[in-house]
């Protein structure tokens, strides 16, 4: 089993762009996550999926828009990057939905806008 | 805004010595998580303590838990270089899927 994959790992994008991060995972879990890590903070939620079909706000939605695609996969947009915006970014699952169980990540995408 | 505390922000020991971090939290919790990263890589889940559960050991980890102070300890026993890493405090509320981390704390271990 893989995990829970990202892509891509590096990614340098200028003010304006947008680029959609990926993400999957192969262990059938219900519920996937992504956050942010700036320097010296914990992580942040951005936006969640606790089952197939549903999304919501997170901590720091602003900015971000999500997809889940199936089970497997959950995408994060940013559909016009902003410097404030440079940071790593997980994407993280846990099963099932509606428990707080372990989340697993993946290892993550570091973004830089210039 | 973050719900865990984690304290101190940077602990350096050496190699055999123990280490404890703490986290404190704000508002009631069903559980509260312990997470490891390593440099640049992706939280690796260590240990989950439930709110009606005042202590719980993993190998060299124990975890404890004090509802009435809304408060945390993570110890590792006998710790090695290989422990180098920050660790994090997540809690876990009313909506369970959801996990608020703290800021963490670095922690070094010196062969």
């Amino acid at each position: 089993n893989a995990g829970v994959t990202q892509t891509p790992k590096f990614q340098v994008l200028k003010t304006g762009q947008s680029m959609t991060l990926q993400c999957a995972q192969d262990m059938n879990h219900n519920s996937m996550y992504w956050y942010r890590q700036d320097p010296g903070m914990g992580l942040r939620l951005i936006y969640y999926s606790a089952s197939e079909g549903t999304t919501d706000k997170g901590e720091v939605p602003n900015g971000y828009n999500v997809s889940r695609l199936n089970k497997r996969e959950f995408s994060l947009r940013l559909e016009s990057a902003a410097p404030s915006q440079t940071s790593v970014y997980f994407c993280a699952s846990s099963e099932p939905g509606g428990r707080a169980y372990e989340q697993y990540f993946g290892p993550g995408t570091r973004l830089t806008v210039t | 805004s973050q719900q865990g505390e984690e304290d101190p922000q940077a602990l350096s020991i050496q190699e055999g010595e123990n280490a404890t971090m703490n986290c404190s939290y704000k508002t009631s919790i069903n559980n509260l998580q312990w997470y490891r990263q390593n440099s640049g890589r992706g939280l690796v889940h260590l240990i989950l303590i439930r709110s009606n559960e005042r202590e719980k050991h993993s190998g060299r980890l124990r975890v404890t838990l004090d509802t009435s102070k809304k408060s945390s300890s993570l110890l590792i026993t006998a710790s090695r270089a290989a422990d180098t890493a920050s660790y994090f405090c997540a809690t876990a509320g009313g909506s369970n899927y959801k996990l608020t981390f703290g800021k963490g704390t670095l922690l070094t271990v010196n062969p």
